[in-house]
C-alpha cells in the first residue's frame, strides 16, 4: 500500500543552520507530494507541494524536489529561523480517487537562537 | 482569510459515552475530511464526505463512527460509544475542488479537537 516514511525527530538546530528533513514514499502510480507544517497550538498548513516527477515545490525559503528515481521528497532550508520551530509532515495523495492524504509520522524541529 | 474552525478544542469524556466533534469548513468548499492523530503517532485518514455522503472511509472508521452535515455549514463526527483508544487529536479539513487529472487539491485543516477518553 501507499506509505510515507520520515526521519525521526526531534531535530535541534541553531538559527541560520541548514535544514534537511528526509522523506521517502511508497506508492502506486504517480502520487502528488506535500509538506505540511503544524505550529504550536495550530492546525496543519500546507507548506509546499509537487505534483509530478522533478517538480520543485518552494515556499518561505523551504524547498523540496520530487525524485521518482529515489522515491524521495526531502525538505530543505538554507538558513532556519526560530520561527520555523514546528512539526513538519510529509504526505502524499495517490493518483485519482478522492485525494485522502497519507501522512508520515512528522518531524519536530526546534531552532534555538 | 477564511479558515476551518473546530469545537471544542478539548473534550474529556468517560468511556462508553457518545461524543460529537464539530467543524465549520470554509464556506464554499465541497469536500470534507476527518483525520486523527494519536499522541506520538502519525496523522491518519478517517473519512471523506462529498454531496452528503461518505466518499471513502478507512478501516478505523467502524460502526461506532458517523459523520453528518446537518445544516449546510457544520460537519460533525460522532463517536457513539467511546473507547480508551479513541483518545487522540481529531482534525477536520475541507477543500473546494477535485482535480481528477492532476490528483491534487489543497486541504485546509482546522486546529483540531483533543479528545480524552477516561
Amino acid at each position: 500500500g501507499n506509505s510515507v516514511t520520515q526521519m525521526e525527530g526531534p531535530v535541534t538546530l541553531s538559527e541560520e543552520a541548514f535544514l534537511t528533513i528526509n522523506c521517502t514514499y511508497t506508492a502506486t502510480g504517480y502520487p502528488s507530494l506535500f509538506w505540511y507544517v503544524q505550529y504550536p497550538g495550530e492546525g496543519l498548513q500546507l507548506l509546499l507541494k509537487a505534483t509530478k516527477a522533478d517538480d520543485k515545490g518552494s515556499n518561505k525559503g523551504f524547498e523540496a524536489t520530487y525524485r521518482k528515481e529515489t522515491t524521495s521528497f526531502h525538505l530543505e532550508k538554507g538558513s532556519v529561523q526560530v520561527s520555523d520551530s514546528a512539526v513538519y509532515f510529509c504526505a502524499l495523495t495517490r493518483s485519482g480517487g478522492y485525494n485522502k492524504l497519507i501522512f508520515g509520522a512528522g518531524t519536530r524541529l526546534a531552532v534555538h537562537p | 482569510e477564511p479558515e476551518v474552525t473546530q469545537t471544542p478544542s478539548h473534550q474529556v469524556t468517560q468511556m462508553g459515552q457518545e461524543v460529537i466533534l464539530r467543524c465549520v469548513p470554509i464556506s464554499n468548499h465541497l469536500y470534507f475530511y476527518w483525520y486523527r492523530q494519536i499522541l506520538g503517532q502519525k496523522v491518519e485518514f478517517l473519512v471523506s464526505f462529498y454531496n452528503n455522503e461518505i466518499s471513502e472511509k478507512s478501516e478505523i472508521f467502524d460502526d461506532q463512527f458517523s459523520v453528518e452535515r446537518p445544516d449546510g455549514s457544520n460537519f460533525t463526527l460522532k463517536i457513539r460509544s467511546t473507547k480508551l483508544e479513541d483518545s487522540a487529536m481529531y482534525f477536520c479539513a475541507s477543500s473546494d475542488s477535485l482535480r481528477m487529472r492532476s490528483s491534487y487539491n489543497e486541504q485546509f485543516f482546522g486546529p483540531g479537537t483533543r479528545l480524552t477518553v477516561l
